[in-house]
């Protein structure tokens, strides 16, 4: 099946600092990826929705300065947290979508988490 | 928007019990349903899907059948394994034929199999 990586798996930084997170589809040509946050033991939110070559869309109450997104390419689409603060503390995860696969078919990638100190 | 509605956990199961995990949904037009598996620390799996009513999408063990009237796509095993201890969400996607848009996650539903 397809694969979705995200790098890194794991990230600590500092309180004020910019983290940026990779979502790349491996075997496949994905011009649409999301991101989304997942709290412990809570369902995953969509963050936003990411298209090659054109701005993101975001959903409701995520703020687009604060979170980041470039998607430059087919295959991968990068998340960006500026000025992170300990709130931001999360497990963010990305799917893309192969358009070449049945019904459009979502691969999520294996999740990065955020410690912000 | 789509909504779905899955049963809270944790469900605590022995070893080889029956499994029923209940998920109904409101969405637009006729959407395709979904059941991901996340294992600890893990990304999200797809498990399962149906894209149409009265579809039974099976995979591991696993089964749900798209109930159309009851706008319901439950979850069921017949016998679990401990191996199965993971987070389960249901998901319908819709859109305007099934492109471009959005999965809508449940809440997910923690599932722990003990010995």
């Amino acid at each position: 099946g397809a694969v979705v990586s995200q790098h890194p798996s794991w990230v600590i930084c500092k309180s004020g600092t910019s983290v940026k997170i990779e979502c790349r589809s491996l075997d496949f040509q994905a011009t649409t990826m999301f991101w989304y946050r997942q709290f412990p033991k809570q369902s995953l939110m969509l963050m936003a929705t990411s298209n090659e070559g054109s701005k993101a869309t975001y959903e409701q109450g995520v703020e687009k300065d604060k979170f980041l997104i470039n998607h430059a390419s087919l295959t991968l689409s990068t998340l960006t947290v500026t000025s992170a603060h300990p709130e931001d503390s999360s497990f963010y995860i990305c799917s893309a979508r192969d358009s070449g696969s049945d019904y459009n078919e979502q691969f999520f990638g294996p999740g990065t988490r955020l410690t912000v100190l | 928007g789509n909504s779905v509605t899955q049963m809270e956990g944790p469900v605590t199961l022995s070893e080889e019990a029956f499994l029923t995990i209940n998920c109904t949904y409101t969405a637009t037009g006729y959407p395709s349903l979904f059941w991901y598996v996340q294992y600890p620390g893990e990304g999200l799996q797809l498990l399962l899907k149906a894209t149409k009513a009265d579809d039974k999408g099976s995979n591991k063990g696993f089964e749900a059948t798209y109930r159309k009237e009851t706008t319901s796509f439950h979850l069921e095993k017949g016998s679990v394994q401990v191996s199965d201890s993971a987070v389960y969400f249901c998901a319908p996607r819709s859109g305007e034929n099934n492109a471009g848009n959005m999965l809508t996650f449940g809440g997910g539903t923690r599932l722990m199999v003990k010995p």
